[in-house]
């Protein structure tokens, strides 16, 4: 069956612009995560979502990243202006439920020039 | 700070020798622990995980120890085989104590199995 799918696999952008990445979770699946991955470190979490609830957004670093998950299926993680550091793999995954184990797509890498 | 810690970046085994990636954490609320592997290019592939209620989970080749106490795990690949080299990841999370469902992840330890 059809895994978790990114989209662009790859973004080059320049600084101050902004960029969408999007994805799409297995279908079903009512948990929807996103991560990021800087060069050298582990995975860190950005922000959650579980069916109709409110997301945990206590890991995004600024306000200029928001995300959204439309119809409890496609999210897109969206970041203005951005910056450098903002340079990073960027890394969804979903689950059937709480607690349960979180699929990983294969990333967006983003290039902020 | 680091609540999820992979001392060694690196381990190179010789194939049919055993792989020992080991992981420490410091947050005690901690209660579900998960390894994943990575390949490039590729997102993390689950590969095993334990509870906080067991010390060892098994799974053919692959064996994770939890020692509660010393707030340590490791994950034992025996026999290691040359598609075992990968990027590792430990991963914890708090979600059974009512914390978050996030995953906390360490660096990663990037293993590679000599044929």
């Amino acid at each position: 069956g059809a895994g978790v799918s990114q989209s662009p696999s790859n973004k080059v952008t320049e600084k101050g612009k902004d960029v969408e990445l999007r994805c799409d979770p297995i279908s079903g699946h009512t948990a929807l995560y996103w991560y990021r991955q800087s060069l050298g470190q582990g995975l860190e979490f950005l922000i959650y979502f579980q069916g109709n609830s409110a997301p945990d957004k206590s890991g995004l670093p600024s306000d200029r990243f928001s995300a959204e998950r439309t119809g409890g299926s496609v999210s897109t993680l969206t970041i203005q202006r951005t910056q450098q550091e903002d340079s990073a793999v960027y890394l969804c995954a979903s689950s059937s439920g709480p607690g349960l184990e979180q699929f990983f797509g294969p990333g967006t890498r983003l290039t902020v020039l | 700070d680091q609540q999820v810690k992979q001392n060694s970046p690196s381990l190179s085994v010789q194939e049919g020798r055993i792989s020992i990636l080991n992981c420490d954490y410091t947050n005690s609320m901690f209660d579900y622990f998960l390894w994943y592997k990575k390949y490039p290019a590729e997102g993390p592939t689950f590969l095993i995980s334990i509870s906080s209620i067991k010390d060892k989970n098994e799974d053919g080749r692959f064996t994770v120890f939890l020692n509660k106490s010393a707030k340590h795990l490791s994950l034992h690949i025996v026999p290691s085989q040359p598609g075992d080299s990968a990027v590792y990841f430990c991963a914890a999370s708090a979600w059974a104590q009512g914390g978050s469902e996030k995953l906390v992840f360490g660096k990663g330890t990037k293993l590679t199995v000599n044929p």
